[in-house]
């Protein structure tokens, strides 16, 4: 139980265009989803939680407006980077949180290349 | 505020040696929690270990073993006997409530045949 799938797993886009990721709970009710950014070889940072049914709440240094969330169902988050440039370019990993709980359970995460 | 220190950047050993992963963190809460992730070639996470601040009671897995130590906030990640499908990343994690989950710069281990 507990599976998060995220998709695409990977993409390639060019400079300019957008790009929709998708992070779905599969076997679970999602009330909270978190995105994650992870660029080579370093850590995740946290860019922002979404809570179903509202808006997410961005970490500080994220751009809410070029880092689209939404959170319209109990079970998928979109993540749309709009107007992609190539410093973009990383590997985006979704969790998502059960009511109540505190394990977050991770999708495979979404490499993105922008060109 | 919150911190995870992993200090092992990278490390490389032979097969079948044992090797410790350090996590330090930093936190003003009672209540948290401690996680190990392991990230392969692949990027997924793996989750491999939860503990709560009230539980310092070491914990074996197989060859994976961890020792908690509230006393000096560190977490520590060993793997005895390494193998070769053992080489990852692995990251500590720590988490002060459900809403936030901060990670540490992770360890990149390679094992040598």
């Amino acid at each position: 139980g507990a599976v998060v799938s995220q998709h695409p797993s990977w993409v390639i886009c060019k400079s300019g265009t957008s790009v929709k990721i998708e992070c779905r709970s599969l076997d679970f009710q999602a009330t909270t989803m978190f995105w994650y950014r992870q660029f080579p070889k370093q850590s995740l940072m946290l860019m922002a939680t979404s809570n179903e049914g509202s808006k997410a709440t961005y970490e500080q240094g994220v751009e809410k407006d070029k880092f689209l969330i939404n959170h319209a169902s109990l079970t998928l988050s979109t993540l749309t980077v709009t107007s992609a440039h190539p410093e973009d370019s990383s590997f985006y990993i979704c969790s998502a949180r059960t009511p109540g709980q505190w394990e977050q359970y991770f999708g495979p995460g979404t490499r993105l290349t922008v060109t | 505020a919150q911190k995870v220190t992993q200090a092992q950047t990278e490390i490389s050993v032979v097969e079948k040696e044992d090797v410790t992963l350090d996590c330090v963190y930093e936190t003003r809460d009672t209540t948290y929690y401690l996680f190990w992730y392991k990230q392969p070639p692949s990027g997924e996470l793996v989750f491999l270990i939860r503990r709560n601040s009230f539980d310092e009671q070491n914990e074996i897995s197989g060859r994976y073993s961890w020792n908690f130590q509230k006393s000096t906030s560190s977490f520590n990640f060993t793997i005895t006997a390494s193998q070769v499908v053992d080489s990852a990343v692995y990251f500590c994690a720590l988490s002060e409530d459900s809403n936030d989950m901060r990670f540490g710069a992770g360890t990149r281990l390679t094992v040598k045949p």
